[in-house]
């Protein structure tokens, strides 16, 4: 039961324009989501974060938006840069069931960013 | 700090070997986790510890894999007997965990796992 979903493994987008990266989650204890950027041959970095008690968070050129009715979140990148061309992944966790250390990540999306 | 640290970043192994993965925390953290990266099943947990004591081992996929965490700052994963179907990258993430805190868990370079 995969209770992340990033149900797009691809995008491409072209330089200077809008990259939206879309995840989905079933469990509703989940109150803390978090997205990670993957280069190959590396780990996964932190990207940005957002409690549930928020529905947006801004850094600088990434902003996440988070809509708890729905179980979605998203990311968004403007302006998108080639450098920003990586594997993202998404992830949960819940500070209700005490297990607040435990992500739950999803699959990843891969984004082209074209010069 | 130098992050989390992995070692070795590849190894190459014949099916039946032991095969040891080693981890260092970032100083100060308090959580380890280990996971395993395949295109399949993308990033799973496999275990994770708290102040050294393992929490949750639900993700172990079967008897032939242990970890342990004998002090704050080292780990090892270790596969006996290993399989070719354990061919995958085996990361390592820390965090430090406080009541109500985010969780970010800043994760190791990899070791990438082949058993031929």
């Amino acid at each position: 039961d995969q209770q992340v979903k990033q149900n797009s493994p691809s995008l491409s987008v072209q330089e200077g324009r809008i990259s939206i990266l879309n995840c989905d989650y079933t469990n509703s204890m989940f109150d803390y989501f978090l997205w990670y950027k993957k280069y190959p041959a590396e780990g996964p970095t932190f990207l940005i974060s957002i409690s549930s008690i928020k529905d947006k968070n801004e850094d600088g050129r990434f902003t996440v938006f988070l809509n708890k009715s729905a179980k979605h979140l998203s990311l968004h990148i403007v302006p998108s840069q080639p450098g920003d061309s990586a594997v993202y992944f998404c992830a949960a966790s819940s500070h209700i069931t005490g297990a607040n250390s435990k992500l739950t990540f999803g699959k990843g999306i891969t984004l082209s960013v074209r010069p | 700090d130098a992050g989390v640290i992995q070692s070795p970043r590849h190894e190459v192994t014949e099916m039946g070997q032991e095969v040891t993965l080693r981890c260092k925390p970032i100083s100060g953290h308090n959580s380890l986790f280990w996971y395993r990266q395949t295109m399949m099943r993308g990033l799973e947990l496999l275990i994770y510890f708290n102040n050294n004591v393992p929490i949750d081992d639900s993700g172990m996929p079967e008897d032939r894999f242990s970890a342990k965490m004998p002090n704050a700052s080292f780990s090892t994963l270790k596969i006996q007997p290993s399989e070719p179907r354990d061919s995958a990258v085996y990361f390592c993430a820390s965090s430090l965990e406080y009541r109500g805190g985010g969780n970010i868990q800043y994760f190791g370079a990899g070791t990438r796992l082949s058993v031929l």
